[in-house]
């Protein structure tokens, strides 16, 4: 079936350094990926998506890019503040279709080192 | 955020007992979902429902049954066939019926076995 595999699993950087969590998947129809942060015991929280008609998105102190031929998008965080310790769950879909489901990642749980 | 309520936060299960996860949803959302969060793995999908009065397995349902009576309500029941329930359980939603489009979490009930 279908997957997404998300790398690293754990990933600890210092504070105020830059953060990245790259995801790969199968599905070639894929068009949307999202990015969930969930802190720990709570809900995901969507924080930004990308469509794969662009190749880059940017709010803030995030940024998603996306490599359709490769099959594999990123998430980046500059700047890390003690705050963005969460797991991060990344995921792929097909918008538009009401047979194909989204597909999450393993997540990866990021550490903020003081 | 609100719009999805989860029930209850915590929730313990004896042998050979079935119990019962809450989830309502005020979004008037069409499709919703239960997902299962295990330590170091992202999220899978157990059941979803598109419409009312129709429901579908997701990746492993074994074990588990839901009811779609309601627009608002899409209740998980853990039979006594799942022989390790402990997990952290979530249920989702989504506008229409295309289930590649971002979901809104709730936040979460932990089961447990006593």
């Amino acid at each position: 079936g279908e997957n997404v595999e998300q790398h690293p699993s754990t990933l600890s950087v210092q504070e105020g350094d830059s953060a990245v969590i790259k995801c790969t998947y199968s599905d070639s129809a894929s068009n949307y990926f999202p990015w969930y942060k969930q802190e720990l015991g709570k809900r995901p929280q969507l924080i930004i998506d990308i469509r794969s008609n662009v190749g880059e998105k940017k709010d803030q102190r995030i940024a998603v890019t996306l490599n359709k031929t490769a099959k594999h998008f990123s998430l980046h965080i500059t700047e890390t503040q003690p705050e963005d310790s969460a797991v991060y769950l990344c995921a792929a879909s097909r918008r538009g279709s009401s047979a194909s489901k989204i597909i999450f990642g393993s997540g990866t749980r990021l550490s903020i080192r003081p | 955020d609100g719009g999805i309520t989860q029930s209850p936060k915590y929730l313990f299960r004896k042998e050979g007992q079935n119990v019962t996860l809450s989830c309502e949803q005020n979004l008037n959302h069409d499709a919703m979902y239960w997902y299962r969060q295990d330590p170091g793995q992202g999220l899978r999908l157990i059941y979803y429902s598109q419409i009312v009065n129709d429901f579908q397995k997701g990746d492993i349902a074994e074990g588990y049954s839901v009811s779609r009576e309601k627009k608002e309500s899409f209740p998980l029941t853990v039979t006594s066939a799942q022989k390790n329930p402990t997990a952290f359980y979530l249920c989702a939603s989504g506008a229409g019926t295309d289930l590649g489009q971002p979901q809104h979490f709730g936040d979460g009930t932990r089961l447990s076995i006593l």
